[in-house]
């Protein structure tokens, strides 16, 4: 298995510009978790999915930020409009259980 | 509200001695406490897992040791090795849910 793929893995772009986050997960895994990663903050849970429904979004920073999971082998996070303190790395993680594996990320930054 | 607290932020540690990274929760429901390790680029991975039924947990050269009515935990890294330089999360899970709170990292560097 190739693991949980993101991409891209980089992102530069405008403030105001719309960005696009995608993620698949492991064939299998049913559960798919958006972190968001800064220095100040850490890992900070933005979304959650359970067979593609998503159960909390109590993470989402603001509604400029949505995600949709349309089927199991795909997830997208949106941002629009963008601002640069949306400048962060982005990770997805799948897991059927109690291990999260993670991608490798998406580093967005936001000039 | 933080409900993971890990400490040190970083840490400093000559090749073959010990690394101990500590974590303090206050939510009795966690019933879960993984610890994570990511290194430079890449998504944190699994590292070593433990429930509150036992105190210890050892893989190789890491260990858990786990101080449920203290509601502390703490991973141990035995022979640290260079190569073991990268970040560290703990992170803890409530009965019967999947979703992780992490605690915010420690940077652990080992030095030759």
């Amino acid at each position: 298995d190739a693991g949980v793929i993101q991409s891209p893995r980089h992102e530069v772009t405008e403030m105001g510009q719309e960005v696009t986050l995608r993620c698949k997960p492991i064939s299998g895994h049913d559960y798919l978790f958006w972190y968001r990663q800064t220095m100040m903050r850490g890992l900070e849970l933005l979304i959650y999915f359970n067979n593609n429904v998503p159960i909390d979004d109590s993470g989402m920073p603001e509604d400029r930020f949505s995600a949709k999971m349309p089927n199991a082998s795909f997830s997208t996070l949106k941002i629009q409009p963008s601002e640069p303190r949306d400048s962060a790395v982005y990770f997805c993680a799948s897991t059927a259980g109690y291990g999260y594996t993670f991608g490798s990320g998406t580093r967005l930054t936001v000039v | 509200q933080q409900q993971v607290k890990q400490s040190p932020q970083s840490l400093i540690v000559q090749k073959g001695g010990i690394s101990i990274i500590n974590c303090a929760y206050e939510n009795t429901a966690f019933d879960y406490f993984p610890w994570y390790q990511q290194f430079p680029g890449k998504g944190p991975a699994l590292l070593i897992a433990i429930r509150p039924d036992v105190s210890e947990k050892k893989e190789g050269r890491f260990t858990i040791s786990f101080n449920k009515s203290a509601k502390q935990f703490s991973l141990h890294i035995m022979d640290s090795q260079p190569g073991d330089s990268a970040t560290y999360f703990c992170a803890a899970s409530k009965a019967g849910s999947y979703q992780l709170t992490f605690g915010k990292g420690t940077k652990l560097s080992v030095i030759p």
